[in-house]
C-alpha cells in the first residue's frame, strides 16, 4: 500500500523565517502530488499540485514545492513565512490512474509575530 | 456560497446509536469523497462515488458503516451502532470529472459517549 510521511510534524519559526517541510511517498510510479492546508477553524483547501512538466510548482501566498522524483518527494517551501501562514500541513499522493489521494499525518505550523 | 456542505457540524450520540450525516457536494462534481479524520492525522479514506456509483470502499469501513449517493448529487454516511472509536471528524470532499484536485467540507465532528 502507499504511504506518505511528512517528517516534522510540528514546526514554530519566527515571521520572516524560511520553511520548508518534508514530504516522502513510496509510491514508484507515476504519481500526482498535493499540499493541502488547513487554517484554525477552516476547512482544507488545496495549496498547490503537481501532475507533470516543471518539477518546481508554485501555489498561492508565496508557497512551493518541488518534485524529486529520484528521491520520491515533495518538499513544500517558503523564503519568508508570515503569523498568517499559521496553519495545518498535509501532504497527499494520488498513484497515477487512481482518484484515491493518500494523506500524510500533517505538519502543524506556528508562527510568532 | 458554492462550496462543499456538511451536514450536521457536530454530532454527540450515545453509544450503540445510529448516526447519519449528509454531505452536498459542489454541483458540478461527479466525484465525491468521504474520509475519517482523528486528531494529530490526516484524512483516512473512507469510500468514493463518481456519479451514484460507489466505486471503491477502504478495508476498513466496517459492515456497520454505509454510504449512500442515490442521485449522483448529495451523499450521505450513516454508522450504525456506535462505537467510542468512531468519535473523530467525518470529512467530505468533492472534485469534478476535469481535475484530481479535492474541495473540502468543513467536516462533521462526532462524539460517542
Amino acid at each position: 500500500a502507499q504511504s506518505v510521511s511528512q517528517h516534522n510534524h510540528h514546526v514554530i519559526l519566527s515571521e520572516a523565517a524560511s520553511l520548508e517541510l518534508g514530504c516522502n511517498y513510496s509510491y514508484g510510479g507515476t504519481v500526482n502530488l498535493f499540499w493541502y492546508v488547513q487554517y484554525p477553524g477552516q476547512h482544507l483547501q488545496l495549496l498547490l499540485k503537481y501532475f507533470s512538466g516543471d518539477p518546481l510548482v508554485k501555489g498561492i501566498k508565496g508557497f512551493e514545492a518541488e518534485f524529486i522524483k529520484s528521491k520520491f518527494s515533495f518538499n513544500l517551501r517558503k523564503p519568508s513565512v508570515q503569523w498568517s501562514d499559521t496553519a495545518e500541513y498535509f501532504c497527499a499522493v494520488m498513484s497515477g490512474g487512481s482518484y484515491i489521494p493518500t494523506f500524510g499525518r500533517g505538519t502543524s505550523l506556528i508562527v510568532h509575530p | 456560497d458554492t462550496g462543499v456542505s456538511q451536514d450536521p457540524r457536530h454530532k454527540i450520540t450515545k453509544r450503540g446509536q445510529n448516526v447519519t450525516f449528509r454531505c452536498d457536494p459542489i454541483s458540478e462534481h461527479n466525484r465525491l469523497y468521504w474520509y475519517r479524520q482523528t486528531l494529530g492525522q490526516g484524512p483516512e479514506f473512507l469510500t468514493y462515488f463518481q456519479n451514484e456509483a460507489q466505486l471503491e470502499k477502504s478495508r476498513l469501513l466496517s459492515d456497520r458503516f454505509s454510504a449512500e449517493r442515490p442521485k449522483g448529487s448529495f451523499s450521505t454516511l450513516e454508522i450504525q451502532r456506535t462505537e467510542q472509536g468512531d468519535s473523530a471528524m467525518y470529512l467530505c470532499a468533492s472534485s469534478s470529472h476535469i481535475g484530481y484536485e479535492q474541495y473540502f467540507g468543513p467536516g462533521t465532528r462526532l462524539t460517542v459517549t
